[in-house]
């Protein structure tokens, strides 16, 4: 497709399952970045990808996060333990990077709403 | 420390009645400016941004903002607004390689 897919669009878990979302950035965009919405909240930055670079992982609430990209396209959020407090839309975003890092548009999938229950 | 505030969690407009959305920020230097769209079950799309330059900025969908220093603000403004205009609006800010901050966004209901 022509935009960020992610899946699954809902997902409802228990508390202290694993959970991986999924996110397909738009082909050839080299940056790609994943957020938190929680309600009434404004987008909370989790993790950013670009190209080969080390991920800028300073956004990952707790050692349960992780993120990874493979062949430089398709990136896995991984939540380890589910506590309820991870409830949230979970948002992906992709851009070419041009100039700094924030000056590119940044375009995003709909988002994953995740439950813990 | 950096921030951005949108003041309004909720503004109510009347169809065809002018609108304008508020967004303060802290920043040290001039930073990037951003306003997003979040449309019912759609991904944020951007409107416009404002980096150097002119400080009255065009966007799409008949939007438009201004950047003024001396108030540290962005506000988002449209002369006459449309029912497809009901959405999530969010502001962000950021400045050289530092993440994106954004704001809590402000939910705009159009009234028939």
């Amino acid at each position: 497709g022509a935009g960020v897919s992610q899946s699954p669009s809902n997902k409802v878990t228990e508390k202290g399952k694993d959970v991986e979302l999924r996110c397909d950035p738009i082909s050839g965009h080299t940056a790609l970045y994943w957020y938190r919405q929680s309600l009434g909240q404004g987008l909370e930055f989790l993790i950013y990808f670009q190209g080969n670079s080390a991920p800028d992982k300073s956004g990952l609430p707790s050692d349960r996060f992780s993120a990874e990209r493979t062949g430089g396209s398709v990136s896995t959020l991984t939540i380890q333990r589910t506590q309820q407090e991870d409830s949230a839309v979970y948002l992906c975003a992709s851009s070419i990077l041009a100039g700094a890092r924030v000056t590119g548009e940044l375009f995003f999938g709909e988002g994953s709403r995740l439950t813990v229950l | 420390a950096q921030s951005v505030t949108q003041p309004d969690i909720h503004i109510t407009v009347s169809e065809g009645a002018s609108l304008e959305l508020r967004c303060n920020y802290s920043y040290g230097a001039t930073p990037y400016l951003f306003w997003y769209v979040q449309s019912p079950g759609q991904g944020l799309q951007l409107l416009l941004k404002y980096f150097s330059g002119d400080t009255l900025v065009q966007g799409i969908k008949g939007f438009e903002a201004e950047f003024k220093r001396s108030q540290s603000s962005f506000n988002l403004r449209k002369p006459s607004v449309h029912w497809s205009d009901a959405a999530e609006y969010f502001c962000a800010v950021g400045a050289g390689e530092q993440e994106l901050n954004w704001g809590a966004g402000t939910k705009l209901i159009i009234k028939p």
